[in-house]
């Protein structure tokens, strides 16, 4: 079946500009992570949907982040007013259910952002 | 101290051999464990969850030590196809939670 998409797939924007960023989750995923990956550092968690509680934003570096995620489907990570230090990689994923002993994230493809 | 701290890499090994990771993690209250594998300019994906009690997939070993914060990963007759980043994971809880990752060790096989 299908996997978790991201759109667009590389994004140039100039400093200063917002961005919008889009995920795909395997339908019928409940629960929807955003993380973000930079040169050299390992992921970092950003923000967190699970069905309809509130989401867990405890990851957003600034308030300049924000996500939102419609019908409990797909989400939109915007970034306001970009800086250089938000070029990095951000990588969205997916889960189903989950069951005892089995639990895994889906990870899309990413979106390379590079701020100029 | 980093929530997550791996071996710094790259391993640099032939094929056929034996190689480990280690990973340890600060946060007591950790309940979750896994292995990611990250192929270069591509996705984590699932290698392994990690249980107290020890876990074989194949070649792959994975070992927890919860009293010494300590997760281990075997890779054993490493084949070319090994050659990734290995990404050592925790979470807070068993169920939904957010992922906790290290930075990761590279590993190349060569022939």
């Amino acid at each position: 079946g299908a996997g978790v998409s991201q759109s667009p797939s590389n994004k140039v924007t100039e400093k200063g500009k917002d961005v919008e960023l889009r995920c795909d989750p395997i339908s019928g995923h409940t629960a929807l992570y955003w993380y973000r990956q930079s040169l050299g550092q390992g992921l970092e968690f950003l923000i967190y949907f699970q069905g309809n509680s509130a989401p867990d934003k405890s990851g957003l570096p600034s308030d300049r982040f924000s996500a939102e995620r419609t019908g409990g489907s797909v989400s939109t990570l915007t970034i306001q007013r970009t800086q250089q230090e938000d070029s990095a990689v951000y990588l969205c994923a997916s889960s189903p259910i989950w069951k005892a002993g089995v639990y895994e994230q889906y990870f899309g493809p990413g979106t390379r952002l590079t701020v100029t | 101290r980093k929530e997550v701290e791996q071996d710094p890499g790259p391993f640099n090994v032939p094929e056929g051999a034996t190689v480990a990771f280690n990973c340890t993690y600060s946060n007591s209250a950790s309940q979750s464990f896994f292995w990611y594998r990250q192929d270069c300019r591509k996705e984590p994906k699932l290698l392994m969850s990690v249980y107290s009690s020890g876990n074989e997939d194949g070649r792959f070993t994975a070992q927890l030590n919860r009293a010494s914060q300590y997760i281990s990963l075997l890779i054993r007759d490493s084949k070319l196809s090994d050659s990734a980043t290995y990404l050592c994971v925790v979470s807070l809880s068993s169920g939904y939670s957010t992922l906790t990752f290290g930075k990761g060790t590279m590993l190349l096989v060569s022939p």
